[in-house]
């Protein structure tokens, strides 16, 4: 596609339910990298993958966050047992080279734990 | 502890003036900055970059500087439009390969008429 998709846009989860999101990244882009945005923050970075594999998973901050990209295309950001800390937009982001700069953000998935 | 801060929340710059948001860190490890730009409900926009080994990078109406020794760099925005209206973030990376990035809290920047 033309720029980085993420579903859904909202989601509304209640206090220890599983949830997960999808990014699909720019055709044919080798990395991608999810962020956290609390409200009134700037991005944090949670975690990046170079094709299949996840080359940095420090920013997540705990073990109920789990990402995957099995095929190297499409990644999954999987959170259990959701918290209401864990209300925030998140954003995935994807990139053509190893380089870190200038990569293109996805609108976000607006996730909001009741 | 923020490694990258924007102290001020808001700034806000009469129409076809100069617009200058500033950017601070403080990891000396940090070699690649980078501007983005973001509209509500929508993610951040890739602006401009600079490396460490320069001090200043321009595209078009958009600059940026870089002074090292203070840790310190700044967007310059020449002049001002109504379209410029937006979240600006600051962010910094280390080694600019498979780092993340670590961003600022962002300077909401308002176009006044």
């Amino acid at each position: 596609g033309a720029g980085v998709s993420q579903s859904p846009r909202y989601k509304v989860a209640k206090r220890g339910q599983d949830v997960a999101l999808r990014c699909d990244p720019i055709s044919g882009h080798v990395s991608l990298f999810w962020y956290q945005q609390a409200l009134g923050q700037g991005p944090e970075f949670l975690t990046y993958f170079q094709n299949e594999a996840q080359l940095d998973k420090s920013g997540l901050p705990s073990d109920r966050f789990f990402a995957e990209r099995p095929e190297g295309s499409v990644s999954t950001l999987k959170i259990q047992r959701t918290q209401q800390e864990d209300s925030a937009v998140y954003l995935c982001a994807s990139s053509s080279n190893r380089g870190s700069y200038g990569y293109t953000f996805g609108s976000g998935t607006r996730l909001t734990v009741v | 502890d923020q490694q990258v801060k924007q102290n001020s929340p808001s700034l806000s710059v009469q129409e076809g003036r100069i617009s200058i948001l500033n950017c601070d860190y403080t990891n000396s490890m940090f070699d690649y900055f980078l501007w983005y730009k973001k509209y509500p409900a929508e993610g951040p926009t890739f602006l401009i970059s600079i490396s460490s080994i320069k001090d200043k990078n321009e595209d078009g109406r958009f600059t940026v500087f870089l002074n090292k020794s203070a840790k310190h760099l700044s967007l310059h925005i020449v002049p001002s439009q109504p379209g410029d209206s937006a979240v600006y973030f600051c962010a910094a990376s280390e080694g600019g390969g498979a780092d993340g990035l670590t961003f600022g809290k962002g300077t909401h920047l308002i176009i006044q008429p």
